[in-house]
């Protein structure tokens, strides 16, 4: 059981949009940042989102992310069939008594 | 250009030990925090341990605590995981990656299979 929370799967047409939530608490979530992160098919993840919503150098303005309270939001639009992956948030939390990072149990995007 | 390469992994029997090594290039290592992540076959990703820029301070999943260490050496700008005492459970596809701000992980190595087996 992942401490944060994302749906199993989503689907969508080419070319429209998605998004993808991302359910904590104010030990992870509400009180740190968060990021996102994309695994392709048998290879390693990749970082999409950092700082809730700042894309790193190369990755595309169809991906963005959002933060309210203890949950977040990764966005993308003009989907594409190279857009099917997996995708992970990940944050830190503090609530135990050393540091601790976490990730969602990750979502299947199916472009369809 | 930014790079990170593990090696170590292999087949190992429940109990015994193996070291993964992560050897990083093109970013100055020594300035870095880094991370091992690790990934059971079809499951989601797994946080398992950090260390400091300096190695002076190390923080361990609660799964790998008193099991595993974390130790880089900066002259050699090579990250290491020493697994001892391992289980099935322990069976994953291990990464090395790269702190950046804001609790990110910003750079991932291609991961090394460890499948612990009898």
């Amino acid at each position: 059981q992942s401490v944060l929370t994302q749906p199993p799967s989503v689907s969508a047409a080419p070319g429209q949009k998605v998004t993808i939530s991302c359910s904590g608490s104010s030990s992870n979530i509400g009180n740190n940042y968060v990021s996102w992160y994309q695994q392709l098919p048998g290879t390693a993840p990749k970082l999409l989102i950092y700082e809730n919503n700042k894309r790193p150098s190369g990755i595309p303005d169809r991906f963005s992310g959002s933060k309210s309270g203890t949950s977040a939001t990764l966005g993308i639009t003009g989907l594409q069939t190279g857009d099917e992956a997996d995708y992970y948030c990940g944050t830190w939390d503090s609530s135990l008594s050393a540091p601790n990072w976490v990730f969602g149990g990750g979502t299947k995007l199916t472009v369809l | 250009q930014v790079q990170l390469v593990e090696s170590g992994g292999g087949v190992v029997q429940p109990g015994g030990s193996l070291r993964l090594s992560c050897a990083a290039s093109g970013f100055t290592f020594s300035s870095y925090g880094m991370h091992w992540v690790r990934q059971a076959p079809g499951k989601g990703l797994e946080w398992v341990a950090f260390i400091r820029y300096d190695g002076s301070n190390k923080y361990y999943a609660d799964s790998v605590k008193g099991r595993f260490t974390i130790s880089r050496d900066n002259s050699k700008n090579t990250l290491y995981l020493q697994m001892n005492s391992l289980r099935a459970e322990d069976t994953a596809v291990y990464y090395c990656a790269k702190d950046s701000i804001a609790e990110a992980f910003d750079i991932w190595g291609q991961g090394t299979m460890v499948t612990v087996s009898s």
